[in-house]
């Protein structure tokens, strides 16, 4: 079954608004990432933060994560058409190192209107 | 850097016949993941090696399925024999456990189709 589950399932918005992706998990972790999916392509990491951290930044992306609630969410602010894509989390519960396999949700596909 | 490199980026075959995927991780890379993506059931994860010996092969969906890393560089994923719920798109995924920030890196997939 899946670890991680994404919410919304679908995000249509238009482009310079923020899009913010949820995913909830069951397990205890040791990170969670996201990763982006473009149509077609293969999954491309975006960021990662660890089960001791609680926010992370990289460019227009912020990524907060809440292990009492074993959730997480992903911003993405002031979209572009360049955005829209499939976004994913996994989570790493291994004994950590990065050499084990990840658990992703389903995904949010996210477009971004022009 | 030419990343993950997969092989065949699509096939299309008929219910009984054998398929063989092929991946080539980046470079220094010491770990190796098949991952299956459908519709249905999302990404899974199938197998995963480490210095060229399985792990984990608990998310192998049935028999028919084996994979094999014989050196660092070569993994495969075979089916055999096929069968039409086979049809998925198989990444392969490779990192660097020492040093890698858990981040893993992914081939552009096979699209197989199996009629």
């Amino acid at each position: 079954s899946q670890q991680g589950e994404e919410d919304p399932q679908a995000l249509s918005i238009q482009e310079g608004e923020n899009a913010t992706m949820n995913c909830s998990y069951k397990t205890s972790i040791n990170n969670l990432q996201w990763y982006r999916q473009n149509s077609g392509r293969g999954l491309v990491h975006l960021i990662l933060i660890r089960s001791n951290e609680r926010e992370k930044h990289s460019g227009r992306l912020r990524v907060t994560l809440d292990t009492s609630k074993k959730s997480s969410s992903l911003l993405i602010t002031a979209s572009r058409a360049a955005d829209t894509a499939s976004y994913f989390c996994a989570t790493d519960a291994g004994s950590g190192g990065g050499a084990d396999g990840l658990t992703f949700g389903k995904g949010t596909h996210l477009i971004i209107q022009p | 850097d030419a990343g993950v490199i997969q092989s065949p980026r699509h096939e299309v075959t008929e219910m009984g016949q054998e398929v063989t995927l092929r991946c080539k991780p980046i470079s220094g890379h010491n770990s190796l993941f098949w991952y299956r993506q459908t519709m249905m059931r999302g990404l899974e994860l199938l197998i995963y090696f480490n210095n060229n010996v399985p792990i984990d092969d608990s998310g192998m969906p049935e028999d028919r399925f084996s994979a094999k890393m014989p050196n660092a560089s070569f993994s495969t994923l075979k089916i055999q024999p096929s069968e039409p719920r086979d049809s998925a798109v198989y990444f392969c995924a490779s990192n660097h456990r020492r040093t890698s920030t858990d981040t893993q890196y992914f081939g552009p997939g096979t699209r197989l189709t199996v009629l």
